[in-house]
């Protein structure tokens, strides 16, 4: 079955540059997160998308970070002028409307800064 | 600072015995846990869960403890088998209407065959 997709599955940067990660969640998930799993932590909350609601936003670290969500379906995460420290594994979950508990992660996007 | 902490960054067990994967929190107002497995290269999937309001909850094979007093959670795997090998993350949140979920560093489970 289709679950959640993310692209590039690796991405190599040089520091100072943009970068545009992908998600397409499950069909008829209403709700999208975006998560960020740095080397040696936990799996760290970003930006929330629910419906046509405004995003949560309260996790994105910095002003470099945006998303937007399209059509309520596909979502681009966005780092502009990236750091190092921006190195981590960006994960991307979906979840039917008002069910929080049950997110279905994607495979994730490996990010790399030199 | 670590809200919630899986202290033991890798276990390993023999096929057919217990694993205990730990997890400790220091936020009292957390009322929502969770467990995520994850393989290499693919998204944690979701395991299993439990309210506050219970101390255990069993899924098959697998049972999540709640102390909350020491606040502790711990999951059981019985009997434990190869596939089980992954990295286990638990999760906590502060009721379960909330999205926001505060994940440990997560424990790397070997089953040795």
């Amino acid at each position: 079955g289709a679950g959640v997709s993310q692209s590039p599955s690796n991405k190599v940067t040089e520091k100072g540059k943009d970068v545009e990660l992908r998600c397409d969640p499950i069909s008829g998930h209403t709700a999208l997160y975006w998560y960020r799993q740095s080397l040696g932590q936990g799996l760290e909350f970003l930006i929330y998308f629910q419906g046509n609601s405004a995003p949560d936003k309260s996790g994105l670290p910095s002003d470099r970070f945006s998303a937007e969500r399209t059509g309520g379906s596909v979502s681009t995460l966005t780092i502009q002028r990236t750091q190092q420290e921006d190195s981590a594994v960006y994960l991307c979950a979906s979840s039917p409307s008002g069910n929080y508990n049950e997110q279905f992660f994607g495979p994730g996007t490996r990010l790399t800064v030199l | 600072d670590q809200q919630v902490k899986q202290n033991s960054p890798s276990l390993s067990v023999q096929e057919g015995r217990i694993s205990i994967l730990n997890c400790d929190y220091t936020n009292s107002m957390f009322d929502y846990f969770l467990w995520y497995k994850k393989y290499p290269a693919e998204g944690p999937t979701f395991l299993i869960s439990i309210s506050s309001i219970k101390d255990k909850n069993e899924d098959g094979r697998f049972t999540v403890f709640l102390n909350k007093s020491a606040k502790h959670l711990s999951l059981h795997i019985v009997p434990s088998q190869p596939g089980d090998s992954a990295v286990y993350f638990c999760a906590a949140s502060g009721s379960s209407g909330t999205y926001k979920y505060i994940f440990g560093t997560g424990t790397r489970l070997k089953v040795l065959a």
